[in-house]
């Protein structure tokens, strides 16, 4: 089955310090990933979508400049926290969307990784 | 924008019974559901997913329905267990390709 990684899987920083996440589609090739955020005890929550060669596209209220998104190839994205803060500490999860062989709009999958557990001191 | 609704928050119940877990979505045009389970502290793992054109899915002692047309899809499980205890999360895939996802309903299941 498609796997796909995400390094590191828990990071503790310090305030005002950069923390980069990278996601990996291992087995496939992903034109598109997505990452999630999520808080305690809370639900996944879209930041930015990832197009391979292309500008990531942010959700509203989400700091395209405090988390940078680089999709460089096919099998790669990566997240950037810069100047990190403590409300920055979360969950992130990254996903891959694959398209089956057969094809077509209604058979597209997305895959998650594992998830990276950010604390920012 | 799609708005995904899960009832209830929060679920106890004896092991061996069999329960339904509850998710609504605003938008109908959707491309296809899933299931997920989260374990405290961990990731995602994919229990089912449900095309557009599909009215359900089953695997083991899962069975997933979607209709379209009221919005809904239910998770069932049968004959729970404790190791079945872990939040599960529905999560809605329309035009945009991301996922919405639900508040989760976390479940507890007695021995």
């Amino acid at each position: 089955g498609a796997v796909v990684s995400q390094h590191p899987s828990r990071v503790i920083c310090k305030s005002g310090t950069s923390v980069k996440i990278e996601c990996r589609s291992l087995d496939f090739q992903a034109t598109t990933m997505f990452w999630y955020r999520q808080f305690p005890k809370q639900s996944l929550m879209l930041m930015a979508t990832s197009n391979e060669g292309s500008k990531a596209t942010y959700e509203q209220g989400v700091e395209k400049d405090k988390f940078l998104i680089n999709h460089a190839s096919l099998t790669l994205s990566t997240l950037t926290v810069t100047s990190a803060h403590p409300e920055d500490s979360s969950f992130y999860i990254c996903s891959a969307r694959a398209r089956n062989l057969r094809g077509g709009i209604g058979s597209d999958t997305q895959y998650f990784g594992p998830g990276t557990r950010l604390t920012v001191l | 924008k799609q708005e995904v609704t899960q009832i209830p928050a929060a679920l106890s119940v004896p092991e061996g019974e069999n329960l339904v877990l509850n998710c609504s979505f605003t938008d109908s045009a959707i491309y296809n559901l899933q299931w997920f389970r989260q374990d405290p502290g961990k990731g995602l793992t994919s229990l089912l997913l449900i095309q557009s054109s599909q009215r359900e899915q089953t695997s083991g002692r899962l069975n997933a329905s979607l209709d379209k047309s009221s919005g809904r899809s239910t998770l069932y499980i049968a004959a729970s267990q404790p190791g079945d205890s872990a939040t599960y999360l529905c999560a809605g895939n329309t035009g945009r390709r991301a996922l919405t996802f639900g508040s989760g309903t976390r479940l507890q299941v007695q021995p």
